[in-house]
């Protein structure tokens, strides 16, 4: 039992790039979350999925886009990287019935 | 306006002695739900305490309480019996409405702890 697993860990990317960041679950969680953290800040929502097949935005989307392919995996994909996305960026999951999210151990990316 | 404020950029306590982390949130909303994490240096959330908007009674986790006002709109949280890992960010955190309705969650900006042997 992994818990919320994300991949990979540290990345760097140049200014225009893209990547797909991926998170899994083993945890029968019904929601999932991606966050992004900036040093010195608390975590901001980018985007999250209620149900497999659906996403909604949250405070932060611009830049990004999310695909939640099954009930255990959500992805975050950065079309075209920008120096602003220079984050940490973490994946969680709830369980229904259980008021609380569960947090990855978050993926370090640097934009240059 | 900010949803959830934490004033204490960094507080300092003894080993052994209780410290006390303030959170204050806002909201117009009946139901909500307010968390604490803690972030140690190796940088992962973890989850310490929770507590209900219609909860009576102040939520408690070992040596984890949550003082919860209402009516004053604070979510205080308390560790008794400071120990060195306890070193660490602690985040404040706030879910308005009922999952299901509403997904999103607000965090405060942190309070950096550091305990002193």
């Amino acid at each position: 039992n992994a818990g919320v697993t994300q991949t990979p860990k540290f990345q760097v990317l140049k200014t225009g790039q893209s990547m797909t960041l991926q998170c899994a679950q083993d945890m029968n969680h019904n929601s999932m979350y991606w966050y992004r953290q900036d040093p010195g800040m608390g975590l901001r929502l980018i985007y999250y999925s209620a149900s497999e097949g659906t996403t909604d935005k949250g405070e932060v989307p611009n830049g990004y886009n999310v695909s939640r392919l099954n009930k255990r995996e959500f992805s975050l994909r950065l079309e075209s990287a920008a120096p602003s996305q220079t984050s940490v960026y973490f994946c969680a999951g709830l369980r229904v019935g259980k008021d609380t999210q569960y947090f990855g151990p978050g993926t370090r990316l640097t934009v240059l | 306006a900010q949803k959830i404020t934490q004033t204490q950029p960094g507080m300092f306590v003894q080993e052994k002695e209780a410290v006390t982390l303030d959170c204050t949130y806002d909201t117009s909303d009946q139901s909500y739900g307010l968390f604490w994490y803690k972030q140690p240096s190796s940088g992962e959330m973890i989850f310490l305490i929770y507590q209900g908007s219609y909860d009576e009674q102040n939520a408690t986790e070992g040596r984890y309480s949550l003082n919860f006002q209402k009516a004053r709109k604070s979510a205080n949280l308390v560790i008794s019996a400071s120990q060195l890992g306890d070193s660490a960010m602690y985040f404040c955190a706030m879910r308005e409405g009922l999952w299901g309705n509403n997904n999103d969650m607000r965090f405060g900006a942190g309070t950096r702890l550091t305990v002193k042997p």
